[in-house]
């Protein structure tokens, strides 16, 4: 069974202090990787897909990264309209429909 | 170029009542899919469907829960005789084609209280 894992459940930053938040999964070959950004009462948004390791893309102060086990979203020098839930999904490349699994997501809290 | 549609934003519903919730995809999208979130949940796959077709229902609960998908109109998920543990954030994605090939893009849900 596909799993996805994403850390730390909940995070507190100042502006403009960057870190990194992780999403570790296990999947029977990967065809792709997804970052969502949600807010309060709203869906996701869609922010990445990441295909094969050693991969990148940007958008703004984002810049998600892909290994073999773990996929990283930098956030670079926060403000506070990036506060959010952020989500990981992966999908398997064998079997099903290629639904992808979603992860509990990481909130992210940006003080100014 | 509206995104994609879900109405009501909130229903309120009563232990035993019948819910419907719409879902009308973007333009140009022909693939839908319902998720539902639980706090402190992930999203959780239930359904995808095509025009007309139930493609994979594999995390739809067996009994009390329904989608369609029909050739006019917007997707409908039918949950009959609500439980309280019915509540929760239910969301609808839609693709241009099919997931193995494209992103899902989420409308804004609608969320369920059972009373």
């Amino acid at each position: 069974e596909d799993q996805v894992t994403q850390s730390p459940e909940a995070l507190r930053l100042q502006e403009g202090e960057s870190s990194s938040l992780n999403c570790s999964y296990t999947v029977s070959g990967l065809r792709g990787l997804f970052w969502y950004r949600q807010d309060p009462g709203k869906g996701p948004e869609f922010l990445f897909t990441l295909y094969s390791a050693g991969e990148e893309k940007e958008k703004e102060r984002l810049k998600a990264t892909l290994t073999k086990k773990e996929s990283f979203l930098h956030i670079t020098a926060p403000k506070p309209e990036d506060s959010a839930t952020y989500l990981c999904a992966v999908q398997a490349r064998t079997g099903g429909s290629y639904i992808p699994t979603f992860g509990r997501g990481t909130s992210l809290i940006v003080h100014p | 170029n509206a995104g994609v549609m879900q109405n009501p934003r909130h229903l309120v519903r009563r232990r035993g009542q019948e819910a419907r919730l719409r879902c009308s995809p973007m333009k140009g999208h022909s693939h839908v899919y319902w998720y539902r979130q639980l706090p402190e949940e992930g999203l959780k796959f239930m359904v995808y469907l095509q025009k007309e077709n139930i493609i994979d229902e594999s995390g739809m609960p067996k009994e009390r829960f329904s989608a369609e998908f029909p050739k006019e109109g917007p997707s409908i998920l039918r949950i009959q005789q609500v439980v309280r543990g019915d509540s929760a954030a239910y969301f609808c994605a839609s693709s241009q084609g099919p997931p193995s090939s494209y992103e899902q893009y989420f409308g804004p849900g609608t969320r369920l209280t059972v009373t």
